[in-house]
């Protein structure tokens, strides 16, 4: 078990551009979260996943980000129309069913030209 | 909203001697409480929970205090050593673990 992993690590992109994340948890966790972290803050909940079903969304996400767990095991990240203000590191966590411990993966750090 | 916070956003601190990081919460129907550590260019690691059962939950040198009156939870370090030093997040959550809130984080440096 490698852990979590996340790609790309970097991604620089100019404003109203699309960008997407992948995170691929540790393969038994069902639980699946996405955080955005930006400096001097603590990781911000975006949305959660249990196995495929999207079951919180935080309400500050705008409708330009959407996430998606087609199959229950590897997530994507989508931000449309990316703004100057959506440069920060994007966090992916997952843990098992019954543990609220979770384990993050490196990180996905998105500038905004 | 700041559902947890931590107000010393740094703390130093002798070799051998304890770290005391502090966090406060709001939201009362918090009942699970963990801590991370955070490394540069690292995501967060899990180190230790206590859910609102308890007062007190204790693993090798780590030990979380949770005062749910005063709604405030401690992270005791004893003796704290220089591989300690990272920053350290408090997180609450409802104990259906959909949604976690995160403190803005103690950078703890521990001096050799």
């Amino acid at each position: 078990d490698t852990g979590v992993s996340q790609d790309p690590r970097h991604k620089i992109t100019k404003r109203g551009q699309n960008v997407t994340f992948r995170c691929d948890p540790i393969s038994e966790h069902n639980r699946l979260y996405w955080y955005r972290q930006t400096l001097g803050q603590g990781p911000e909940f975006l949305t959660y996943f249990q196995n495929e079903a999207q079951l919180e969304k935080s309400r500050l996400l705008s409708d330009r980000f959407s996430a998606e767990r087609p199959k229950g095991s590897f997530s994507t990240l989508e931000i449309q129309r990316t703004e100057q203000g959506d440069s920060a590191m994007y966090l992916c966590a997952s843990s098992p069913w019954d543990r609220n411990e979770q384990f993050f993966g490196p990180g996905t750090r998105l500038t905004v030209l | 909203d700041q559902q947890v916070k931590q107000n010393s956003p740094s703390l130093s601190v002798q070799e051998g001697r304890i770290s005391i990081l502090n966090c406060d919460y709001t939201n009362s129907m918090f009942d699970y409480f963990l801590w991370y550590k955070k490394y540069p260019a690292e995501g967060p690691t899990f180190l230790i929970s206590i859910s609102s059962i308890k007062d007190k939950n204790e693993d090798g040198r780590f030990t979380v205090f949770l005062n749910k009156s005063a709604k405030h939870l401690s992270l005791h370090i004893v003796p704290s050593q220089p591989g300690d030093s990272a920053v350290y997040f408090c997180a609450a959550t409802v104990d259906t673990g959909n949604q976690f809130y995160f403190g803005t984080g103690t950078s703890l440096t521990v001096i050799p």
